[in-house]
């Protein structure tokens, strides 16, 4: 199994401003993922973190709303740019291990907020 | 586009009580489908299943694929509220896991 350490665990932002959300493995990993879970919702993928080129995104996402960075097989980073209320959500950070088909580990998300 | 039903949407029922949970899938690419249990943020892992027919069980927890139906079911036997969470389906394909809707289940004692 693979230990996540995803941070900032919660935080309380203002309208506009950008958060930068940071997900350590404690394993090299090939796929890393981002999702978005908004309140009384299910998961809803963001995107493919892909080390070395750019992440791979779900329709409806868009990289200039939700860069992301994958300098090596153990780090990534989402930053939530611009925010407005609708951002309020838990963003989760997982990973793929076993191979393809395997599970999913995720780490222990972030509760964001935005007044 | 591929998507993922979970039935009923929410389950109130007392300890003790058996339950079962139902995901309906329609993908391309199937891989493997996936439960797992949400308490509160992280979604923790509970089966994985590629194979029509083969039930995998965890203590009181089982689960079994139709893949010619394509459906699967998740049953709880003598349910404890330690077992309220928000269970959610998923499917493995096209190199994504993609979510169902998710079943909130609650236990009263």
């Amino acid at each position: 199994s693979a230990v996540i350490s995803q941070k900032p665990s919660r935080d309380i932002c203002q309208r506009g401003t950008s958060l930068t959300i940071q997900c350590q493995v404690d394993s090299q990993v090939t796929m890393m993922f981002w999702y978005r879970q908004q309140p009384g919702q299910s998961l809803t993928l963001i995107a493919t973190a892909n080390q070395g080129s750019e992440a791979t995104y779900e329709s409806g996402f868009v990289i200039d709303k939700f860069p992301i960075s994958r300098p090596n097989l153990t780090f990534s980073t989402l930053t939530v740019s611009n925010m407005s209320p609708e951002d309020s959500s838990i963003y989760l950070c997982s990973v793929l291990a076993g191979g393809p088909g395997g599970e999913l580990f995720f780490g222990e998300g972030s509760r964001l907020t935005v007044l | 586009e591929d998507k993922v039903v979970q039935s009923p949407l929410s389950l109130v029922v007392h300890e003790g009580d058996t339950v079962t949970l139902n995901c309906s899938y329609e993908v391309t690419n199937f891989r493997s489908l996936l439960w797992y249990k949400q308490e509160k943020k992280a979604p923790t892992f509970l089966f994985m299943l590629t194979s029509s027919g083969i039930e995998k069980k965890s203590g009181r927890l089982s689960s079994i694929l139709d893949k010619k139906e394509l459906f699967s079911i998740l049953n709880i036997t003598a349910t404890q509220t330690g077992d309220s969470a928000v269970y959610l389906c998923a499917f493995f394909g096209n190199e994504k896991l993609t979510f169902g809707t998710g079943t909130r289940l609650t236990i009263i004692p």
